[in-house]
């Protein structure tokens, strides 16, 4: 597959549960993103990896982990969510960070019991 | 932090109307302003961006503009057409060195009739 894709497209979890978000690039990109999209809300922008190496920590809250093993893949480790954490992740990637288009993954639709 | 002001929340029009999508940024060091499209349950894409040495960039019917001066930029599509109906995003980037914030509006969607 090409571009960017990201699995699972939907989960439902507990609040005391972890679960990973994964997401793969196919463009050959050097930077990767992870976004959380709420409704009525803007995009945020929550974690920026270059290189393997975060760059970027928007002030996200410590039960969201990332994770980043190369320039191909981005997960996002999750536990101990609350409810109001349910919302659209999207993953992005970019040729270089801080600096022109971003590509989007289709997001995973995460809904917290 | 940087703020993004985005107006106006929803936009209706006619078929072959014009549109016009405004947004006002805080911080004058943001040198980058993309604009994104999101169809309906679709990702996000890039349509249009314009950085800051630049006044005005177009790609036939959508257009950009920027005003550094009064921090502000504006969508505009003309000869609107319905599969144009989508939520539109504008961001402010700045990007520099180490340095690197990107914030989004809250988004327009916009309903083309035909």
């Amino acid at each position: 597959e090409t571009g960017v894709t990201q699995t699972p497209r939907h989960l439902v979890m507990g609040m005391t549960n972890k679960k990973s978000l994964k997401c793969e690039q196919h463009l050959g990109h050097n930077a990767m993103y992870w976004y959380k999209q709420s409704a009525k809300k803007p995009l945020e922008l929550m974690f920026v990896y270059s290189l393997e190496e975060r760059v970027e920590n928007n002030s996200v809250p410590s039960r969201f982990s990332p994770e980043c093993p190369n320039s191909s893949h981005l997960f996002l480790h999750l536990h101990t969510l609350q409810p109001e954490d349910s919302a659209l992740y999207l993953c992005a990637s970019s040729q270089d960070w801080a600096a022109g288009e971003q590509f989007f993954g289709p997001g995973t639709r995460l809904t917290v019991l | 932090g940087e703020n993004v002001e985005q107006h106006p929340s929803t936009l209706s029009v006619q078929e072959g109307d014009s549109a016009v999508i405004k947004c006002t940024y805080s911080d004058s060091a943001s040198n980058y302003f993309p604009w994104y499209k999101q169809e309906l349950g679709k990702r996000p894409q890039l349509i249009i961006d314009i950085r800051s040495n630049v006044g005005e960039k177009k790609d036939q019917r959508i257009a950009v503009t920027l005003n550094k001066t009064a921090k502000h930029f504006s969508l505009h599509i003309t000869e609107t057409q319905p599969e144009d109906s989508a939520v539109y995003f504008c961001a402010a980037s700045i990007s520099g060195g180490s340095n690197y914030k990107l914030t989004f509006g809250k988004g327009t969607l916009l309903t083309v009739n035909p």
